[in-house]
């Protein structure tokens, strides 16, 4: 079964702290995503990559950077964690002409 | 640029009524449009998607959904509502490869 795995499923860090959050897929995707959940707004795109070492924003990359080394990693990493992302983060890939597959998503709380 | 507007933040019904969840696109050209589900504490799950071919597009569980192109609406339904149905709902528009979420919609079902 194909999957996308996240590292962490809940996590918890102090402010300030730099936090990675990491992303697997299995499916030899060219394309992966980061989102990030909060209720009542749904998910919204933090960055997403459409090819090795390619990166570009979404529509709230502030505060955000991420790193894709290998094809089947994708990291997103926060460089000083504040409390206001404190959020759901899921992952996600996709392949044109295939599905979009998400992860289970990492339950980041910031304290 | 692509965005859906689900009309809806909280819809209630009754076990066994139908299921009506609202869902309006905006697109500049013919949309390729999703309903995820996600229920409580678990990923996301496609329901159905509509990719241009036939309008009225039946997904997993007993849903549909129809398109409507004068209406820019993307309506997901169900003739007779499940306990196990309460959850968030999800329409989602693709624009290039990147998913756009709506704000989602809980349906919760009463007994």
């Amino acid at each position: 079964d194909v999957k996308v795995t996240q590292s962490s499923r809940y996590l918890v860090k102090r402010t300030g702290e730099k936090v990675f959050l990491e992303c697997v897929q299995d499916m030899d995707h060219e394309n992966m995503f980061w989102y990030r959940q909060d209720p009542g707004l749904g998910l919204r795109l933090i960055y997403f990559s459409y090819d090795v070492k390619m990166k570009e924003k979404g529509d709230i990359p502030e505060g955000y950077s991420v790193s894709r080394e290998k094809k089947e990693r994708f990291s997103l990493i926060l460089e000083s964690a504040s409390t206001n992302q404190t959020s759901m983060y899921l992952c996600a890939s996709s392949s044109s002409g295939d599905g979009y597959t998400f992860g289970s998503g990492t339950r980041l709380t910031v304290v | 640029a692509q965005s859906v507007t689900q009309l809806d933040s909280h819809v209630s019904v009754s076990e066994g009524t139908p299921v009506l969840l609202r869902c309006n696109y905006s697109s500049s050209y013919s949309p390729s449009l999703f309903w995820y589900v996600q229920h409580p504490n678990k990923g996301l799950q496609l329901l159905l998607k509509y990719t241009s071919a036939a309008t009225l597009v039946k997904g997993i569980n007993g849903f549909e959904a129809e398109f409507k192109k004068s209406e820019t609406s993307f309506h997901l339904t169900k003739p007779s509502a499940h306990m196990s149905d309460a959850a968030e709902y999800f329409c989602v528009v693709v624009n290039t490869d990147k998913l756009i979420f709506g704000t989602g919609t809980r349906l919760q079902v009463f007994p």
